[in-house]
């Protein structure tokens, strides 16, 4: 049961325009969620969070947006740029008593020069 | 400040075999999360420990078990190898509980179950 879903396994954005990324989820217990970034021999990176106090969050070229209602949150980079290709995760947690973050299975962003 | 370590980088092992990989966490943090990433999927929740104590465990089975240490480092155990063990075993760290505090990603142990 994948509680946390990425339906897009790859993307291919030029550089300069939005990379728009997203996930769902099923969870309603799930009150935190956050991107990350991985590179090839390398851990995943965080890049940024969100609570589900809120609906937005900015961090340079970063933003997440998160819809409860919905039950999905978006990455927005902007501008993209070559070093942004990597895969990204999103992730998702609530304290259930069992604190664990729960991740979709990865979009492959390719940024294109 | 160094980041996150893991050790081994690699291993390769035969089925029925022991395996025992090891984290080093950032300095001053107290949490240690482990999570297994099979090729194509994201990582699977293994463990949780705060303050040396189990605080979270996934769906795996009791093959698997974890401890932390006073330092705060952490060992991974996984005993009577399945082929279906093979994946990258990751380690992250945070200041506290991980829902408080960001969790900080080791670079993982690349295990081959043969």
């Amino acid at each position: 049961d994948q509680q946390v879903k990425q339906n897009s396994p790859s993307l291919s954005v030029q550089e300069g325009r939005i990379s728009i990324l997203n996930c769902d989820y099923t969870n309603s217990m799930f009150d935190y969620f956050l991107w990350y970034k991985k590179y090839p021999a390398e851990g995943p990176t965080f890049l940024i969070s969100i609570s589900s106090i809120k609906d937005k969050n900015e961090d340079g070229r970063f933003t997440v947006f998160l819809n409860k209602s919905a039950k999905h949150l978006s990455l927005h980079i902007v501008p993209s740029q070559p070093g942004d290709s990597a895969v990204y995760f999103c992730a998702a947690g609530g304290i259930f008593g069992n604190e664990k973050l729960t991740f979709g299975t990865g979009t492959r962003l390719t940024i294109i020069p | 400040d160094a980041g996150v370590t893991q050790s081994p980088t690699h291993l390769i092992k035969t089925r029925g075999q022991q395996v025992t990989l090891r984290c080093s966490p950032i300095s001053g943090h107290k949490s240690v999360s482990w999570y297994q990433q099979v090729l194509g999927q994201g990582p699977q929740f293994i463990f949780q420990y705060y303050e040396k104590e189990e605080r979270g465990r996934g769906n795996f089975p009791d093959r698997f078990s974890a401890r932390q240490f006073p330092n705060y480092s952490s060992e991974l155990n996984v005993n009577a190898l399945l082929l279906g063990d093979s994946a990258l075993y990751l380690c992250a760290s945070s200041l506290g509980r991980p829902f408080t505090d960001t969790q900080y990603f080791g670079p993982g142990t690349r295990l081959t179950v043969l």
